[in-house]
């Protein structure tokens, strides 16, 4: 069965800061893996999606990695702001198209 | 792009009442969807995977008397939560799959039962 974990459950940091987001899984046997944004009482935003031949995807000030054969993605956000806090998630698709997501991360941006 | 639209975004509903909440596929066809739920502090989890014209799987520990998926076109499949409780309260989401097999997430609902 696929687990899915995201270390630490939260994080804060003073803005600018670049950080790292890490998620591990346990099944390396994925289709593609999406970081998701989800603001309180609001829905998932989808960030970037990796497939399971990609190593990496970018999109602004973020850039996601997948090491499909150790089972880790990181997210990298660069220049943090106060509006990137939020609870980032991280979901593996496996078969069946069944995505499994983990606990998320809650980021806090300091002004 | 495509487009996932989840309806209501908010509800409140009495204890003892059903709710039915609506996922529409807007631009293209989804012969299947998949409904999630998130409880507070943990994991999305996939509650039933809903294909279109057949009955709905639920994963186990899911009550499909409690909820009621109904995929009765290729661009609406809606989940019923029957005789809510407060512990119903939730995030649901679901989502929908392409021919392409791409994944499309509606915005999700947020359940309170009061």
């Amino acid at each position: 069965k696929q687990e899915v974990t995201q270390i630490p459950a939260a994080l804060s940091v003073p803005e600018g800061e670049n950080l790292v987001l890490n998620c591990s899984f346990t099944d390396s046997a994925i289709y593609n893996l999406q970081w998701f944004r989800q603001d309180p009482g609001k829905g998932l935003t989808s960030l970037l999606l990796i497939q399971s031949s990609q190593r990496e995807q970018t999109s602004g000030r973020l850039n996601a990695s997948l090491d499909k054969s150790s089972g880790r993605s990181t997210l990298y956000i660069a220049a943090s702001q106060p509006g990137d806090s939020a609870t980032y998630l991280c979901a593996v698709t496996g078969a069946n198209s069944k995505l499994t997501f983990g606990k998320g991360i809650t980021l806090s941006v300091r002004p | 792009g495509a487009v996932v639209s989840q309806h209501p975004s908010r509800v409140i509903c009495k204890s003892g009442t059903s709710v039915k909440i609506e996922c529409r596929s807007l631009d293209f066809q989804a012969t299947t969807m998949f409904w999630y739920r998130q409880f507070p502090k943990k994991s999305l989890m996939l509650m039933a995977t809903s294909n279109e014209g057949s009955k709905a799987t639920y994963e186990q520990g899911v009550e499909k008397d409690k909820f009621l998926i109904n995929h009765a076109s290729l661009t609406l499949s809606t989940l019923t939560v029957t005789s809510a409780h407060p512990e119903d309260s939730s995030f649901y989401i679901c989502s929908a799959r392409n021919s392409g097999n791409t994944i499309y997430f509606g915005e999700g609902s947020w359940l309170t039962v009061v």
